[in-house]
């Protein structure tokens, strides 16, 4: 079980728009920043979006984070079929004193 | 432009250590400001946070995994490397290593890039 909550999957038609939420507590989400990973079939991660809502270089702007409270979500406008892919939330923990991940969500582009 | 490029074996046994390399090229991998990590991922799982080594020496751990892991990096050869101990099925999993993410002179709390995986099966 992922200290951060992810809906296991997600879909959309192509030029739609998708949410993925993820959700937390005081001592992660709450009080730290937030990053995106987008894993691609077979692939290591990448960083898709940093310190909650900053994109990477090369990153479309198509792809946004934000976060209220506890909770954080990413999405995606202008959805594509090469967005297909596993997405994860990760977050330090300053409880557990460890980085946390959400347990990924696999969006599907129908 | 950095990158990591991992080695190690892919197959270990019960109980043995399991050692993984990653060698750092296009930068220092004593840069300032910089920590590296490493994360793992069960099959069909999700990822999982092994460890982070920041550039003052300090080791964070995953607890569930403390008392079992070692990191630690070979300046000279630009290396970083990774021990597990007493492994056993569970620890099956396609282990990583990842660099701060760091653009424009500034570091951030982030982990990019990444290195290409390596599948290790207990067994």
């Amino acid at each position: 079980q992922s200290v951060l909550t992810q809906p296991p999957s997600a879909s959309a038609t192509p030029g739609q728009r998708v949410t993925i939420s993820c959700s937390g507590s005081s001592s992660n989400i709450g009080g730290n920043t937030v990053n995106w990973y987008q894993q691609l079939p077979g692939t290591a991660p990448k960083l898709l979006i940093y310190s909650t809502n900053q994109r990477p270089s090369g990153v479309p702007d198509r792809f946004s984070g934000s976060k209220s409270g506890t909770s954080a979500s990413l999405a995606i406008s202008g959805l594509q079929s090469e967005d297909e892919a596993d997405y994860y939330c990760a977050s330090w923990d300053d409880s557990l004193k460890a980085v946390v991940f959400g347990g990924g969500t696999l969006l599907t582009v129908l | 432009q950095l990158q990591l490029r991992q080695s190690g074996p892919a197959l270990v046994k019960p109980s043995e250590t399991l050692s993984l390399t990653c060698t750092v090229s296009g930068g220092s991998i004593n840069a300032p400001n910089y920590f590296w990590g490493w994360i793992r991922q069960s099959p069909g799982k999700g990822l999982e946070w092994i460890g982070t080594l920041y550039y003052a020496g300090t080791i964070d751990y995953n607890p569930s995994l403390k008392g079992r892991v070692t990191m630690s990096v070979d300046i000279s050869d630009n290396q970083l490397s990774l021990k597990l101990r007493s492994v056993t099925a569970a620890d099956t999993a396609v282990y990583f290593c990842a660099s701060r993410y760091c653009t424009n002179g500034v570091c951030y709390v982030a982990f990019d890039p990444w290195g290409q995986g390596t599948p290790v099966t207990v067994s």
